[in-house]
């Protein structure tokens, strides 16, 4: 099975500074890869996804953006903070075919103040 | 209408007796269909997955999916505790991007002791 790696678990930064969120995937080759935010008490908002290498697609334009340098690597960065980016970064990844799951990763916690 | 809904709760249960979580979908081409788990402050979990008509079990949960309606359901059986938390549906929508799952808002249970 595959284990997703995020780092880091919780982030304080203030409004303004650059982010950078590393995702890793362990257990699997070529898989679709996701970004989520979930704010407080909300559902899950779809970011950012990749089928491949250098490959992205975006759902919300905003001030973030995401790269995937390497196969099993995914990466969501940001120049400057906004209060409104608080929120649940979930990592996930999913097989190709209709019927695979999707597998999520810990978690990054981050607060703008 | 969204494309998968779901009712947001909190859904109170009395601890012994089924939960019963719904959700319903609007993309009749729909292929996989996944439940999944997701405990405050903690990333989701996979409870169920299901492909065909009719039910699936696996221990206590029972999933349910009848796509001439396009409903799919989650029961718990002989509910505990430790089920409360927020219960989301997914699902593998291509009319939606067959690349992504399509996610509802969740529903939040509570068992009561």
């Amino acid at each position: 099975s595959q284990t997703i790696h995020q780092w880091p678990a919780t982030l304080v930064q203030p409004v303004g500074s650059p982010l950078s969120l590393e995702c890793t995937v362990e257990g699997t080759s070529n898989p679709n890869l996701y970004w989520y935010r979930q704010a407080a008490g909300r559902g899950l908002q779809l970011l950012f996804y990749s089928v491949g290498i250098g490959q992205i697609s975006s759902e919300v334009p905003q001030n973030l953006s995401a790269s995937r340098p390497q196969d099993r690597q995914f990466i969501l960065s940001s120049k400057k903070l906004l209060l409104s980016d608080s929120g649940f970064y979930l990592c996930a990844s999913r097989g190709l075919l209709a019927t695979d799951t999707q597998y999520f990763g810990p978690g990054t916690r981050l607060t703008v103040l | 209408q969204k494309e998968v809904e779901q009712n947001s709760g909190p859904l109170s249960v009395p601890e012994g007796a089924i939960a019963s979580l719904n959700c319903t979908y609007s993309d009749r081409v729909s292929q996989s269909f996944f439940w999944y788990r997701q405990y405050s402050g903690k990333s989701p979990e996979l409870i169920m997955s299901i492909y065909s008509n009719g039910d699936k079990e696996d221990g206590r949960f029972t999933a349910q999916l009848n796509k001439a309606s396009q409903y799919v359901s989650l029961l718990i059986r002989d509910s505990q505790p430790s089920d409360s938390a927020t219960y989301l549906c997914a699902v593998n929508a291509p009319n939606f991007g067959n690349e992504k799952l399509t996610f509802g808002t969740g529903t939040r249970l509570t068992i009561i002791p």
